[in-house]
């Protein structure tokens, strides 16, 4: 597999389960991210990691717990989420050595609806 | 603190219709800015880019150039096509991997 995948693609939970996101890069960077991506909203930034380390997280609340295990992985572990936390929740990784010319790379996302 | 503006939509034109999509932002420093395209179930991809002042990225038709004295990177096309149905994002990144903001995003609906 090539670029950025993410599984599952789509996902329905209830307010009391727990659930993982995955995402994988096969593009050898060091930098990783999870967005949120919800209608008529910039997206969001939640969490940065660059080399395992994180490096970032915008005011999440804790229901939202990331997991980096090396550079090509990402986890989103999920545990009791409300309604409004329903949305496309994107995974990107780049490199970090251009600076503020690096691109992002974006998986296809999975998409959130939590009853 | 840093941002990027442009316009909601949707933006619906006829095929073979010139396209703009305007963008503007505001920045501490001299950002790098990025054109990403979405299409209907996939993630997003870059489009272009431009790095410094008066710099014009293009790709595919598509071009937009660098306006350092009105801060803007609009997007435009000559002649669009169906196949450019999708959303665009403006963004800009000021410094660092951390550091890119993106806009709204605009949807645009080329119909036959």
């Amino acid at each position: 597999e090539t670029g950025v995948t993410q599984t599952p693609r789509h996902l329905v939970m209830g307010m009391t389960n727990k659930k993982s996101l995955k995402c994988e890069q096969h593009l050898g960077h060091n930098a990783m991210y999870w967005y949120k991506q919800s209608a008529k909203k910039p997206l969001e930034l939640m969490f940065v990691y660059n080399f395992k380390e994180q490096t970032e997280n915008n005011s999440v609340p804790s229901r939202f717990s990331p997991e980096c295990p090396n550079s090509s992985h990402l986890f989103l572990h999920l545990h009791t989420l409300q309604p409004e936390d329903s949305a496309l929740y994107l995974c990107a990784s780049s490199s970090t050595s251009g600076g503020a010319t690096d691109t992002q790379y974006f998986g296809p996302g999975t998409r959130l609806t939590v009853l | 603190g840093d941002s990027v503006t442009q316009m909601e939509g949707p933006v619906t034109l006829s095929e073979e219709a010139f396209l703009t999509i305007n963008c503007t932002y505001t920045a501490t420093g001299y950002p790098s800015l990025f054109w990403y395209v979405q299409y209907p179930g996939e993630g997003l991809q870059l489009l272009l880019k431009a790095t410094k002042a008066d710099d014009k990225g293009s790709n595919k038709g598509f071009e937009a150039t660098y306006r350092k004295e009105t801060t803007s990177f609009h997007l435009e096309k000559g002649s669009v096509q169906v196949s450019d149905s999708a959303v665009y994002f403006c963004a800009q990144n000021s410094g660092g991997y951390q550091k890119v903001t993106f806009g709204i995003g605009t949807k645009l609906q080329v119909i036959p």
